[in-house]
This record gives C-alpha cells, structure tokens and sequence, in this order.
C-alpha cells in the first residue's frame, strides 16, 4: 500500500479563496483523522470519521472549515473563505480500530493564504 | 478531553548521550501511548507505542515508560545518533476516540 495520499502538497492561495484539501486513506482502515500544525498551537485534532461518519468535529475552528468523506477511500476538507491565519500544515491520518490503534499519517498540505 | 503536556521543547544533547522526553495527560481512560517521530517535510511517524497495562516497553535504543497512577509517561533514546534529531511527539488516546498530541519536542544531537 502507498500509504495516506495528500494532495495536494503545498497550496498557495489568496484570503477569500476556497481551499480544499484531498485524503486518501489506507485500503481497509476504518478511521480517518484530519489535523492541523502549526508553530504555535502543535498538532490539532479537526474532524475524526467513524466507517465514513463524523464523530467529532469539536475541533474545526469555525464554520469557514467543513469535512467530508463521501466513501471509505476519499476525504476532502475544504476552508471557504480562507484567511491568512489558516496557514498551516494539514494532515491526514488513518487507522484500523480493533486491532492496533497505529494512525498512519500523510505527507501533509501546507498550506499558505496571502 | 484529553490534554497532553509534553517536556522540554526543545532538547540538546551530545552525540551518544542519552536524551529523555516527558509527557503528562489528564483523561484516566486513555489507554494507548504512541510516540511519533517528524522530519522536515515528513508526516508523523509512528516510532514505539504502549498500551495501558504495561508499565515499559523497549525496542533497541528507545524505551517507553508509563506511569498510569501519575499520568504520566516518557520516551528514552540511548546512545543517540545524528539521524535521532528530529521533532518528537507524545499521543494519548485509545479506540476510535483518535489521539491527543502535545505540542513535540525538538531534538538536537550535536557532534
């Protein structure tokens, strides 16, 4: 397996432009995690999925930040309108719950707002 | 939640020494204790792990301790390398619920 696919790697956009951030998870686990990094605030947990279905998404910081995972093999996250302050590296990570509890994470987007 | 405190932020120590990373949660039910290791430009990745009912665990030059009573637990590297420096982080969680990171710790060997 390729393991968790970002994409895309870095996005260079303009505040007010709408961003979306692409995951494909590993073949077969049935979590998938969405997570931000920044300097100041480390890694952030946004949205978690269950078999597809949003668990938690206590940690989107506002409604500019929605999630979807439409089937078990594609998640997007998408920020619209984006802000200067949403730059940041974004993550996506996966994991087969039951069995060993490892989350597999992707390269990452960074992302930058001007 | 979860809150995860994690020690120092950054850690310099001379090649062959030993280095040591602490971390503290707060939720009792967390039960699973992975560390992950980050390169520049990289992703996480997952390095040594321990689950609640195992107080260390070791794999070569790194160990893991957990101290359940006190929250707390700490990740060990021995003889250190130039390729160990990397940002370090500590996770606390368990099934489905996802894992609470502290913020990492810079690990600097020095020749």
């Amino acid at each position: 397996d390729a393991g968790v696919i970002q994409s895309p790697r870095h996005e260079v956009t303009e505040m007010g432009q709408e961003v979306t951030l692409r995951c494909k998870p590993i073949s077969g686990h049935n979590s998938l995690f969405w997570y931000r990094q920044t300097m100041m605030r480390g890694l952030e947990l946004l949205i978690y999925f269950n078999n597809n279905v949003p668990i938690d998404d206590s940690g989107m910081p506002e409604d500019r930040f929605s999630a979807k995972m439409p089937n078990a093999s594609f998640s997007t996250l998408k920020i619209q309108p984006s802000e200067p302050r949403d730059s940041a590296v974004y993550f996506c990570a996966s994991m087969l719950t039951g069995g060993r509890t490892e989350a597999f994470f992707g390269q990452g987007t960074r992302l930058t707002v001007v | 939640g979860e809150n995860v405190e994690q020690h120092p932020s950054t850690l310099s120590v001379q090649e062959g020494d030993s280095a040591v990373i602490k971390c503290t949660y707060s939720d009792s039910a967390s039960n699973y204790f992975p560390w992950y290791k980050q390169e520049l430009g990289k992703g996480p990745q997952l390095i040594i792990d321990i689950r609640s009912n195992v107080g260390e665990k070791k794999d070569q030059r790194i160990a893991v301790t957990l101290n359940k009573t006190a929250k707390h637990f700490s990740l060990h590297i021995t003889e250190t390398q130039p390729e160990d420096s990397a940002v370090y982080f500590c996770a606390a969680g368990g099934g489905a619920d996802g894992l609470t990171f502290g913020k990492g710790t810079h690990l600097i060997i020095q020749p």
